[in-house]
């Protein structure tokens, strides 16, 4: 069956505009994360999606990274007035449920800020 | 102390070895453990959960020791295919919140023929 699917792959922007970074997860899965891997850094978790609610976003390194999901599927990750700092991949994963359930990741989009 | 250590790597081995990888972790109400593999400039993909009595898949076996917060990864019979960087993931918490990973950096394992 179809597995997560992200885009863009890749993304080049310059410092200070906006992006926008799309998950569609597997279809009936109800919980959905956005992970970030940094060169030479290992992943880390940004933010937890159960149906529609956010119930974790403490990853969201600042006020500048948002993130909604619409009719319990597709995901937006949204970065304003990006930063040279913010150049990572941005993976995200879906899961049947939200507890201890294998997470399934996407190919990610490879963010690049000049 | 980092909440997911491992091997640093990397690890170079010929076809054929025994591999064994190494990881700690820090948060002692983690509930859920597993080793993921990742390709270069793939994302990660489950290799195997690692349940406390210790668990085998093929040629893959994984253990887990809660007592001392350890985990460990032996492959056996390496092949060329099994080139990867291997990841100790393991979640924050307990219950409800049993569903963050946690990532060590991984380890960088090179079968060469």
């Amino acid at each position: 069956g179809a597995g997560v699917s992200q885009s863009p792959s890749n993304k080049v922007t310059e410092k200070g505009k906006d992006v926008e970074l799309r998950c569609d997860p597997i279809s009936g899965h109800t919980a959905l994360y956005w992970y970030r891997q940094s060169l030479g850094q290992g992943l880390e978790f940004l933010i937890y999606f159960q149906g529609n609610s956010a119930p974790d976003k403490s990853g969201l390194p600042s006020d500048r990274f948002s993130a909604e999901r619409t009719g319990g599927s597709v995901s937006t990750l949204t970065i304003q007035r990006t930063q040279q700092e913010d150049s990572a991949v941005y993976l995200c994963a879906s899961s049947r449920s939200g507890s201890g359930e294998t997470q399934y990741f996407g190919p990610g989009t490879r963010l690049l800020v000049l | 102390r980092k909440e997911v250590e491992q091997d640093p790597g990397p690890f170079n081995v010929p076809e054929g070895a025994t591999v064994a990888f190494n990881c700690t972790y820090s948060n002692s109400a983690s509930q859920s453990f597993f080793w993921y593999r990742q390709d270069c400039r793939k994302e990660p993909k489950l290799l195997m959960s690692v349940y406390s009595s210790g668990n085998e898949d093929g040629r893959f076996t994984a253990q887990l020791n809660r007592a001392s917060q350890y985990i460990s990864l032996l492959i056996r019979d390496s092949k060329l295919s099994d080139s990867a960087t291997y990841l100790c993931v393991v979640t924050q918490g307990s219950g409800g919140s049993n569903y963050k990973l946690t990532f060590g950096k991984g380890t960088l394992l090179t079968v060469n023929p």
